[in-house]
């Protein structure tokens, strides 16, 4: 069965500060996908990142980071001098090719970034 | 990222009434639209799988006779939410994808509140 475990359930900083937000995953699968989305008080979820297993590769997109660890089973994702903007919730999700086939959310983090 | 509209954004009826809620994936043309559910402070629900051309694929516990899902086309799915009572209040989501190894976009979501 696969897994998103998301432990940190909200999270506030203030402006400028670095956040990283956890994603553990698990799965017996070796061919998965990890993606995060945010999803803003309007309520869109609006893709951020798409990773596959054989991928472990950081990436950088601006403020964006995103860590993925296969030995420590983790993706998680990191934002740079944070924005009021910033303020969400971001889901990590998995899918593997091969199980369900099916999009598995972890239960969110919630990021309020103050001024 | 893909663009997928829903409409109505948001809707609010009478209870006993039907609500149709529709799906569209302007960008390409989505093998699979998925359904989710969400309620207050919390995650995602996939409520329904649905292909073009065949029957939607239900979760355990979704009734598939008050949740009418029509996958009438590679670029529109609909559910109707029929009879709906107060506990049908909900976000609604959909969400679209090519095939498993591509990314899943989802709409803006419908906000829909039973009187």
């Amino acid at each position: 069965a696969q897994k998103v475990t998301q432990a940190q359930t909200e999270i506030s900083v203030v402006e400028k500060e670095d956040v990283t937000l956890d994603c553990v995953y698990e799965t017996r699968d070796t061919t998965y996908y990890l993606f995060w989305y945010k999803q803003p008080p309007s309520g869109e979820l609006v893709f951020l990142i798409r990773r596959n297993s054989f991928d472990e590769q950081n990436e950088i997109s601006g403020r964006y980071s995103w860590n993925f660890q296969k030995s420590t089973s983790s993706f998680n994702f990191t934002i740079t001098a944070s924005q009021v903007v910033d303020s969400a919730v971001y889901f990590c999700a998995l899918i593997t090719q091969g199980g369900s086939e099916k999009l598995v959310f972890g239960k969110g983090t919630k990021l309020t970034v103050n001024p | 990222g893909a663009v997928v509209s829903q409409h109505p954004s948001w809707v609010i009826c009478k209870s006993g009434t039907s609500v149709k809620i529709e799906c569209r994936s302007l960008d390409f043309q989505a093998t699979t639209m998925f359904w989710y559910r969400q309620f207050p402070k919390q995650s995602l629900m996939l409520m329904a799988t649905s292909n073009e051309g065949s029957k939607a694929t239900y979760e355990q516990g979704v009734e598939k006779d008050k949740f009418l899902i029509n996958h009438a086309s590679l670029t529109l799915s609909t559910l109707t939410v029929t009879s709906a009572h107060p506990e049908d209040s909900s976000f609604y989501i959909c969400s679209v994808r090519r095939g498993v190894r591509d990314t899943q976009y989802f709409g803006p979501g419908t906000r829909l509140t039973v009187l």
